[in-house]
């Protein structure tokens, strides 16, 4: 089976574009996770999606934001990007199952954003 | 608040001996879940080992096993017969606070293991 799925690989923008990420869970998954990672830092939770509606959100700017579309597959969108917006974007989904329970999640190879 | 702290940015091990990795969590939440996830220098998150706060025996998969003591609030990481494979970075996360949820997980700093040949 194929593992959860990003795209692009890299990416490289100006200050005050806007970027598209997209991310495809493992199938049968229905919650979507998205996680920032600066280098030389753990990844910060940005988004939870489980059955295409919002069940988190992290301590990020409304300038991120983010769906979930009806094959679970999900888009993070960031506008008017910044030089700390620089960072490998994470996507992670997990096994069907309540919104919340304490399963493991399956990592995408994530998008590395590179604004300049 | 919540805090997840790892205080060793590097480590070295020889191949074939054990290491531990070092993590300390500071949580509110009555119940939670302690989880390792390893990075190799690709990107991808590949989770380790989990164990639940009350879970009465340490968790074990394979070489990895979780060294849990409540009462300090540690949950150290113990990698047995180290391979050159496991040099990575190791993280320690939790899940965040008041979401009871795995898929909302607030991540340490990390620690980068080097296997020595």
């Amino acid at each position: 089976d194929a593992g959860v799925t990003q795209s692009p690989t890299h990416l490289i923008k100006t200050r005050g574009q806007h970027v598209t990420l997209r991310c495809s869970p493992i199938s049968g998954h229905k919650s979507v996770s998205w996680y920032q990672q600066v280098l030389g830092q753990g990844p910060q939770f940005i988004f939870q999606y489980y059955e295409k509606e919002e069940r988190g959100r992290g301590n990020f700017p409304d300038r991120f934001s983010a769906r979930q579309f009806p094959n679970y597959s999900s888009e993070l969108n960031v506008n008017a990007l910044l030089l700390g917006d620089s960072a490998l974007y994470l996507c992670a989904s997990s096994r069907p199952g309540t919104s919340g329970g304490l399963y493991e999640q399956y990592f995408g190879p994530g998008t590395r954003l590179t604004v300049t | 608040a919540q805090k997840i702290t790892q205080t060793q940015p590097g480590m070295f091990v020889q191949e074939k001996e054990a290491v531990t990795l070092d993590c300390t969590y500071d949580t509110s939440d009555p119940s939670y879940g302690l989880f390792w996830y390893k990075q190799p220098s690709s990107g991808e998150m590949i989770f380790l080992i989990y164990q639940g706060s009350y879970d009465q025996q340490n968790a074990t998969e394979g070489r990895y096993s979780l060294n849990f003591q409540k009462a300090r609030k540690s949950a150290n990481l113990v990698i047995s017969a180290s391979q050159l494979g496991d040099s990575a970075m190791y993280f320690c996360a939790i899940p965040a606070l008041s979401s009871g949820s795995a898929r909302q997980l607030t991540f340490g700093s990390g620690t980068q293991l080097t296997v020595l040949p």
